[in-house]
């Protein structure tokens, strides 16, 4: 079992809806949890970072904490064109682990015009 | 506040030969992670330094080193480089631990 699990997809959305990316893990001593978007060719860009349990949210992106069930999620409303990228679910230890981050392998997403 | 500055942004290399890439974090953060990105393997950990000393390591094999600086600048080794070495490098950035990580633009190394 993978330590980070996403759906490669791609998934796509029309334009205006609402994205929903889902990342599960195994670990239950991770504690931090972050997206990451990367456009192809290009680095990965965090847009969100959740800690505890339940929603956070920032702009059109909201993130989703569910440690009990090992979920986290990212939503996006409004998609745009712009967000077609895939998005990097990662997580990170509470001690022993430094910075370490492990990812998923990432989730497509393409908006649809 | 400037970000996180990956050089060389590309490579080309043949195989056997040695790469160092480099990698200046943002100021003020004393961390400084690498991580190999292949479209096979996703993205994977490779060691994190902090303060100069090295605090975590991935499983890769001892020809990928790394170090870092009194400034907190780190550079990346990898010797007797293999086809399968093909990858972007990429570090981030970040401050003391449970803190946010931020990647610099990467450095594609192509072994040919």
């Amino acid at each position: 079992q993978k330590e980070v699990e996403q759906n490669s997809g791609p998934l796509s959305v029309p334009e205006g809806a609402i994205a929903s990316l889902n990342c599960t893990y195994s670990d239950r001593v991770s504690q931090s949890f972050f997206w990451y978007r990367q456009y192809s060719g290009k680095s990965p860009e965090l847009i969100m970072s959740i800690y505890s349990n339940g929603d956070k949210e920032d702009g059109r992106f909201t993130a989703q904490l569910n440690k009990a069930s090992q979920y986290v999620s990212l939503l996006i409303r409004d998609s745009q064109p712009s967000d077609s990228a895939t998005y990097l679910c990662a997580v990170r230890k509470l001690t022993g682990g430094g910075n370490k981050l492990t990812f998923g392998t990432g989730t497509q997403l393409k908006v649809e015009l | 506040k400037a970000g996180v500055t990956q050089t060389p942004r590309y490579l080309i290399k043949t195989r056997g030969q040695q790469v160092t890439l480099s990698c200046s974090p943002i100021s003020g953060h004393r961390s400084v992670s690498w991580y190999q990105q292949t479209p096979g393997q996703g993205l994977q950990f490779l060691f994190e330094y902090f303060s100069e000393t090295q605090r975590n390591k991935g499983n890769f094999p001892g020809r990928f080193s790394g170090r870092q600086f009194s400034n907190s600048r780190s550079e990346m080794n990898v010797s007797t480089l293999e086809l399968g070495d093909s990858a972007l490098y990429l570090c981030a950035s970040g401050g003391q631990e449970n803190t946010e990580a931020f990647f610099g633009q990467g450095t594609r190394l192509t072994v040919v």
